[in-house]
């Protein structure tokens, strides 16, 4: 296995509330992804950190924001939950920006539930 | 936009039968394709990458630009191969897109 963990593991939050969610990458890995996986679907790029900038951003709103720290860790925000933010949140961290070489190592997911 | 397709749900095949998980692309230009697996209670992993060509658990992958195909091709499969497959594509890295997945389950 590999050293990606993620906080909290499950979380239950209601519609118009805020969540974060907390990742913590390998040691030395610079670029951080975030992705959201609905139910019986594929992961969904949201973002993408590298070395406390964001780097790329998948097709979503504002209201999802991220954060990346320089001790290998990032924070993914969802404000004004709604319904459809029920899903598995996933982080990935990867050594830099070498999409082609550079493996993603994904942690075991945040499963978030909006009532 | 990019998209990726991966038709077939759920695959079933018998132990040492051939198997092939198509994946289908589109994307205007040079992508980097994937394939991600998930075992069981495992997490998502990658399992081969087109620029490596390489073969890895037996798979292997062919990059078909003018089908715009990756389809994933293992000539005998084992019962420890169960477990979710997804086609995944990323333009230089800064957009990663995955598909929907197929979950191949290899019977005894």
């Amino acid at each position: 296995e590999t050293g990606v963990t993620q906080s909290p593991t499950h979380l239950i939050k209601t519609r118009g509330q805020q969540v974060t969610l907390r990742c913590s990458s390998q040691s030395g890995h610079n670029t951080v992804s975030w992705y959201q996986q609905a139910l019986g679907q594929g992961p969904q790029f949201i973002f993408q950190y590298y070395r406390e900038e964001e780097n790329g951003r998948g097709n979503f709103p504002p209201r999802f924001s991220g954060l990346q720290f320089p001790n290998y860790s990032s924070e993914l925000n969802v404000n004004a939950l709604e319904l459809d933010d029920s899903a598995l949140y996933l982080c990935a961290s990867s050594l830099g920006l070498e999409s082609s070489t550079d493996t993603q190592y994904f942690g075991p997911g945040t499963r978030l539930t909006v009532l | 936009a990019q998209r990726v397709t991966q038709p077939e749900k759920l695959l079933s095949v018998f132990k040492g039968a051939p198997v092939e998980l198509k994946c289908n692309y589109s994307y205007s230009g040079s992508p980097e394709l994937f394939w991600y697996v998930q075992y069981s209670r495992q997490r998502l992993q990658l399992l081969l990458r087109h620029i490596s060509r390489e073969s890895i658990k037996g798979f292997t992958a062919d990059l078909n630009k003018g089908e715009t195909s990756f389809h994933l091709k293992k000539p005998f499969a084992q019962e420890e191969d169960s477990a979710m497959y997804y086609c995944a594509l990323t333009d230089y890295g800064q957009n990663f897109v995955f598909g929907p997945g197929t979950r191949l389950s290899v019977l005894p």
